[in-house]
């Protein structure tokens, strides 16, 4: 059965204050792992998609990797904007549906 | 583009009523999907369409659940009758030649 685990729960960071969040996985076959951030009030929004072992994907402070058991997703000098939750998803090879996690839930102070 | 639409954005209603969430996919994608997100079990998926066929609904808790997908530009989900349990926010999402889902920004459902 897939399962996604995603730690912290919850993250409270300085402004500029480096940090990663991890999720960990265990799927029969990846086809893909996904990171998405997700606003009060809003629905999820696609950030990337790593498919191999060895991958890593940039978009301004977030960096996110893969390995063949985990995720992290790094964030360099966080600002408040950053702050959201963040979930990872999963999708099993041959199959079209995500599993997600529970999230992890980022505060950025000023 | 104009994304995924979902309407209504928020629907209070009472126990035993009937209640249809709508969906309006990104044009051109061929994958929807269903979701309910709530505290405690975080985001599930319901039940997914490819070109307007149901292919999983495991997710889909009872028969008080039903979605349809009459064409490629529109997709419900009823729930009749309506129990307090059914509150969370309801997302549809969808999805093309990549396997990125885009998501709606959800119906939240309160059942009183």
């Amino acid at each position: 059965e897939d399962q996604v685990t995603q730690s912290p729960e919850a993250l409270r960071l300085q402004e500029g204050e480096s940090s990663s969040l991890n999720c960990s996985y265990t799927v029969s076959g990846l086809r893909g792992l996904f990171w998405y951030r997700q606003d009060p009030g809003k629905g999820p929004e696609f950030l990337f998609t790593l498919y191999s072992a060895g991958e890593e994907k940039e978009k301004e402070r977030l960096k996110a990797t893969l390995t063949k058991k985990e995720s992290f997703l790094h964030i360099t000098a966080p600002k408040p904007e950053d702050s959201a939750t963040y979930l990872c998803a999963v999708q099993a090879a041959g199959a079209n549906n995500l599993f997600f996690g529970t999230g992890t839930r980022l505060t950025v102070i000023p | 583009d104009a994304g995924v639409i979902q309407s209504p954005r928020h629907e209070v209603t009472e126990m035993g009523q009937e209640v249809t969430l709508r969906c309006k996919p990104i044009s051109g994608h061929d994958y929807l999907f269903w979701y309910r997100q709530t505290m405690m079990r975080g985001l599930e998926l319901l039940i997914y369409f490819n070109n307007n066929v149901p292919i999983d609904d495991s997710g889909m808790p009872e028969d008080r659940f039903s979605a349809k997908m009459p064409n490629a530009s529109f997709s419900t989900l009823k729930i009749q009758p309506s129990e307090p349990r059914d509150s969370a926010v309801y997302f549809c999402a969808s999805s093309g030649l990549t396997y990125e889902q885009f998501f709606g920004p959800g119906t939240r459902l309160t059942v009183l």
